[in-house]
């Protein structure tokens, strides 16, 4: 059974970092893409960026370029997303979720699959 | 990279069919063949609908259809059940190879 699970989220105040993780577990985790997704209070979802399968290749929206940066390790079967410079509509929660092509090495593809986390929440405050 | 724009509400009575736009740009949902739609419950994960425009993963039901004119892709669903209750959002591939999220619809069924 593929599972994912989230976790690093918490209360961090304006300009402050944070590290989420997301341990995978059920399917061969080096042979798939990767991505994260968040959803702030009451609103509609946001892509936030996408990791292919060896790390080399990661895409980011606008609004987090420069300040976050998707990574994972493999060995470990975890995918991360180191948040810096944090501002408050950073809130959310954040979704990891399998990208369900294996193998796959077009960005074209790289929709958020079948399977995501439940989520972790970040509250961006003073 | 603009978000996609749904209608915020559309509903429906048990038995009718829905259809939930998302309108984009030549530069996303016009450009490719490139739009996966996702159904919410309060408080739970998206599911996985609809990819690639007309595509249902397995297990979805054949309820759920996919098209695409134009700069405009749509999410139709037949003959309404009370669980279809959720809010739906499409997402497209981007000419940046990035992906952008539409502003996701509420449907109430009725």
């Amino acid at each position: 059974e593929v599972q994912l699970l989230e976790s690093g989220g918490g209360l961090v105040q304006p300009g402050g970092s944070l590290r989420l993780s997301c341990a995978a577990s059920g399917f061969t985790f080096s042979n798939y893409a990767m991505s994260w997704v968040r959803q702030a209070p009451g609103k509609g979802l946001e892509w936030v960026s996408v990791i292919s399968i060896s790390g080399y290749t990661t895409y980011y929206a606008d609004s987090v370029k420069g300040r976050f940066t998707i990574s994972r390790d493999n060995s470990k079967n975890t995918l991360f997303l180191q948040m810096n410079s944090l501002r408050a509509e950073d809130t959310a929660v954040y979704y990891c979720a399998k990208i369900d092509r294996e193998h796959y090495y077009d960005s074209s593809g790289y929709y958020p699959g079948q399977y995501w986390g439940q989520g972790t929440l970040v509250t961006v405050s003073s | 990279q603009s978000a996609l724009t749904q209608p915020a509400s559309v509903s429906g009575s048990p038995g009718q069919s829905i259809t939930i736009s998302c309108t984009g740009t030549s530069s996303d949902v016009g450009g490719y063949k490139y739009v996966s739609w996702y159904q919410q419950h309060p408080g739970k994960a998206p599911k996985l609908m609809i990819y690639d425009v007309t595509n249902r993963p397995s297990g979805v039901s054949d309820r759920f259809s996919g098209s695409k004119s134009g700069n405009t892709a749509s999410l139709t669903i037949s003959r309404l059940q009370p669980e279809d209750d959720a809010d739906y959002h499409c997402i497209s591939y981007t000419s940046s190879s990035t992906w952008v999220f539409g502003g996701g619809t509420k449907l109430t069924v009725l």
